[in-house]
């Protein structure tokens, strides 16, 4: 089945710091997306990409749908504490309805 | 308005036992999905539904587990005989339209069962 490798798996970085994480998946997809997931709580859509190449920002949030289709990458500018939470990428391929997730990256901010 | 509601928000059942989780998808949205979340992982797809058009069972681990989706709203999630390894978030979602490519799943809260 489709699998999507998700890094680092966890991050610890100081308040005001940038970070980036990543996914690369084993087959093409059509749709990149990037949760955010709080202690107690389902995941929350940050950003959606659709298309190849495409690059979008939501705040301090950017996001790239790589050019092969098979990778994605998640940048936050300027870290905040309540940037702290468990962040996922998923990705829908061919006419799949259903989301196929990484496994998160544990994103720590510390004062 | 409302956000997809689940219920219970946390459920402890002994092994061998049978549990029923509830979704409450948000008003208007026809697609209905399960999900499962282990312990440090990612969320795993169990099955989805549209509409009145058959179920994607595509996802279920066996065939312990089960769902429906009466009047095309509220879904309920069957796990029969549970076994320990079936301890996990248990999240439903939903969305508007299935055939938008751009559609957005929303997420509830889960439901967390621990099998003693």
């Amino acid at each position: 089945g489709q699998q999507l490798n998700q890094s680092p798996q966890s991050m610890f970085i100081q308040e005001g710091e940038d970070v980036s994480m990543n996914c690369t998946s084993s087959s093409i997809f059509n749709t990149w997306l990037w949760y955010k997931q709080d202690p107690g709580e389902g995941p929350v859509l940050l950003i959606a990409l659709y298309k190849a190449g495409e690059l979008t920002s939501n705040g301090r949030l950017t996001a790239q749908f790589g050019i092969t289709r098979k990778d994605s990458f998640l940048n936050i500018s300027a870290s905040i504490p309540s940037d702290v939470g468990i962040y996922f990428c998923a990705g829908r391929s061919g006419s799949a309805r259903q989301l196929t997730f990484g496994s998160g990256t544990q994103l720590t901010v510390l004062p | 308005g409302a956000g997809v509601s689940q219920s219970p928000s946390n459920k402890v059942t002994e092994k061998g036992k049978d549990v029923e989780l509830r979704c409450d998808p948000i008003s208007g949205h026809t697609a209905l999905y399960w999900y499962r979340q282990s312990l440090g992982q990612g969320l795993e797809f169990l099955i989805y539904f549209q509409g009145n058009s058959a179920p994607d069972k595509s996802g279920l681990p066996s065939d312990r587990f089960s769902a429906e989706r009466t009047g095309g709203s509220v879904s309920t999630l069957t796990i029969q005989r549970t076994q320990q390894e079936d301890s996990a978030v248990y999240l439903c979602a939903s969305s508007l339209d299935r055939f938008r490519l751009q559609e957005t799943q929303y997420f509830g809260p889960g439901t967390r069962l621990l099998v003693l």
